[in-house]
């Protein structure tokens, strides 16, 4: 089956900081989400960007399907950005998500 | 628009009885889709269900069912627990198949 991985597995950032979050997937996909993990559990909405980039506030994901690689661009870190991020995506052919291992953000005040 | 929801929110069962978890997907939707995220192997597909009939079936032991009512509501049940089906277990809706997925706040499961 697919293969997501992303990278770094850990990144510690001082507040203000802008990072770059990367997601390789080792076959053509569908689609591809992006998730924050809350504390609690829960697994909030990103992206869904199968191809191309899309800005959401401080937020901004690329999808370059062709090349299979995702990046998620956070700018102006804040503390309430720590936590862990997943991609996720279905293969053509098929509708379950396999997620990444994920990468966990520690945002220092 | 209410979101996903899952009931139970936290479950304490022993080891050898059997759970069953719900998730009521948001209005409209009609695919669900289970996830079992432990820590050792990270997030990890169940099952998923369309119309009523199960679609895609992750690599589970039988122990693991589920099933869809017509309102599109979703059950997941697991039998003869044991300790290693601890687990936060989440609930993920779409629109259709193959559409975007906005999941749950889980259940975390806790075999004792």
């Amino acid at each position: 089956g697919i293969q997501v991985e992303q990278s770094p597995p850990d990144l510690i950032l001082q507040e203000g900081a802008n990072s770059t979050l990367r997601c390789n997937f080792s076959d053509s996909v569908n689609n591809l989400q992006w998730f924050h993990q809350n504390p609690w559990g829960q697994l909030i909405n990103l992206f869904y960007i199968p191809s191309g980039t899309k800005q959401n506030g401080r937020l901004s994901a690329t999808t370059v399907a062709t090349e299979r690689y995702s990046l998620l661009y956070i700018s102006s870190s804040q503390t309430t950005d720590s936590g862990v991020y997943f991609c996720a995506a279905p293969p053509f052919g098929n509708e379950k998500l396999t997620f990444g291992t994920g990468t966990r953000l520690t945002i220092i005040p | 628009k209410a979101g996903v929801t899952q009931t139970p929110r936290y479950l304490i069962k022993t080891r050898g009885q059997q759970v069953t978890l719900s998730c009521s997907p948001i209005s409209g939707h009609r695919s669900v889709s289970w996830y079992q995220q432990t820590p050792g192997q990270g997030l990890q597909f169940l099952f998923e269900y369309f119309s009523e009939t199960q679609r895609n079936k992750g690599n589970f032991p039988g122990r693991f069912s589920g099933r869809q009512f017509s309102n599109s509501r979703s059950e997941m049940n697991v039998s003869t627990l044991e300790l290693g089906d601890s687990a936060l277990y989440l609930c993920a809706s779409s629109l259709t198949r193959n559409t975007e997925a906005f999941f749950g706040q889980g259940t975390r499961l806790t075999v004792v």
